[in-house]
């Protein structure tokens, strides 16, 4: 059962425009959601996060949103660069059965920002 | 300030060898996490630790798969007698009190 879904395996944009990386979850106790960014052959690098008391966080190009009545999240970037080319991941973390650290991952998108 | 530091970065074993792999969580952290990737999923959570404690296992195979994480020297994940289904990546992730930060990961094949 995938609590975390990312739903678009890739995306492809122009330089200068926004990505905007789409999140569902389905688990309500989930109650802080982060994203990742990985390079092949690397680990996941930590973006960008928010806690569900907040439904927006912005940090310079990256934006996320939260819609809990929609169980929805997504990552904004804008500008996009090339450099953002990356495997992005969303992932959920709540406090399940007393399990309010473990991360819970979507499959990831592939963000490819074409020059 | 280094990151989390896993070594090896790629290792190969054959069916029935084990494998050991380690992890040393960033300065100051105390909290370290073992997930999987397999081909074309995201990461999975197995395994919780703190220092000389187990706080959460319910990620790892019953069988073949410990973690440790001792009062002194890297986390360890240990697979015994491996089998071709255990190759995948092996992220170790070391938090202080909240954001998870992860190291480069393992590569395991198995032959």
């Amino acid at each position: 059962d995938q609590q975390v879904k990312q739903n678009s395996p890739s995306l492809s944009v122009q330089e200068g425009r926004i990505s905007i990386l789409n999140c569902d979850y389905t688990n309500s106790m989930f109650d802080y959601f982060l994203w990742y960014k990985k390079y092949p052959a690397e680990g996941p690098t930590f973006l960008i996060s928010i806690s569900s008391i907040k439904d927006k966080n912005e940090d310079g190009r990256f934006t996320v949103f939260l819609n809990k009545s929609a169980k929805h999240l997504s990552l904004h970037i804008v500008p996009s660069q090339p450099g953002d080319s990356a495997v992005y991941f969303c992932a959920a973390r709540g406090n399940s059965g007393g399990s309010n650290y473990k991360l819970t991952f979507g499959k990831g998108t592939l963000l490819t920002v074409n020059p | 300030n280094a990151g989390v530091m896993q070594n090896p970065r790629h290792l190969v074993r054959r069916r029935g060898q084990e494998a050991r792999l380690r992890c040393s969580p960033m300065k100051g952290h105390s909290h370290v996490y073992w997930y999987r990737q397999l081909p074309e999923e995201g990461l999975k959570f197995m395994v919780y630790l703190q220092k000389e404690n187990i706080i959460d296992e319910s990620g790892m195979p019953k069988e073949r798969f410990s973690a440790e994480f001792p009062k002194e020297g890297p986390s360890i994940l240990r697979i015994q007698q491996v089998v071709r289904g255990d190759s995948a990546a092996y992220f170790c992730a070391s938090s202080g009190v909240d954001t998870q930060y992860f190291g480069p990961g393992t590569r395991l094949t198995v032959l």
